[in-house]
């Protein structure tokens, strides 16, 4: 089965850049999506097709997808953006959907 | 604006069947997969399944085949998760969510917790 990996957890000072990194066999090929948890909250989609954003999320929120990684990049973090983050793919060959091991973003 | 109110929390005991519901609103609700999602306490997301409300086409985790039920009652816009004999490692929240295009979970429930303990 498809796996996603993902880092445990991101630490970034308040107005710094995060990025999460989300590792897959030819990931490049698929499309990533990823979506914010808060703690006590239900998941929010953040980015959705590799780099497009719901409406309502802040141009803060970025994404990109290529080779055997894709990434999601915070700029300009705030301590609001402190939460758990998923990556998130729908696997063609086995008609399965596949959610990466999550990480973590402290705001020191 | 679509919603997804899922109902409340359950406290069960191991071996008892439940059956949680998803009522979706704002939108076609025969149009688009409904999505189950399991997070065990102080852990990631597992897709369980999916229907699909207008037909009741039903795909599932091989994780979470035979374990659990995924099904819809289109006439109240419901979808529901049940199992027959709940087991204590069953404690999580559960999750639905509308997919959009077969790809990704654009609209979420606020999560049911199950509890089962002796």
């Amino acid at each position: 089965s498809y796996v996603l990996t993902q880092p445990p957890s991101v630490s970034v000072a308040p107005g710094q850049t995060a990025r999460i990194t989300c590792g897959g066999n030819n990931i490049g090929s698929k499309s990533v999506h990823w979506y914010q948890q808060k703690p006590g909250q239900a998941p929010v989609l953040v980015v959705y097709d590799d780099s497009d954003r719901p409406s309502g999320i802040p141009e803060r929120f970025s994404g990109s997808n290529s080779g055997n990684t894709a990434t999601l990049t915070i700029s300009r973090v705030e301590a609001g953006d402190e939460a758990d983050y998923y990556c998130q793919v729908w696997d063609s060959s086995s008609d399965h959907y596949v959610f990466g091991t999550g990480t973590k973003v402290t705001v020191l | 604006e679509v919603q997804l109110v899922q109902s409340g929390a359950e406290v069960k005991k191991p071996g008892e069947s439940l059956k949680i519901s998803c009522k979706g609103s704002g939108y076609s609700f025969t149009s688009y997969w409904i999505g189950w999602v399991r997070q065990m306490p102080g852990k990631g997301l597992e897709w369980m399944g999916i229907i699909y409300p207008g037909d009741s086409d039903t795909r599932y985790s091989p994780s979470f085949q035979g374990q659990v039920t995924i099904s819809a009652d289109k006439s109240i816009s419901t979808a529901y998760l049940q199992w027959s004999s709940l087991k204590a490692s069953d404690t999580a929240m559960y999750y639905c969510a509308r997919i959009y295009l077969g790809e990704y979970f654009q609209h979420w429930g606020q999560g049911t917790l199950v509890t089962v303990s002796s």
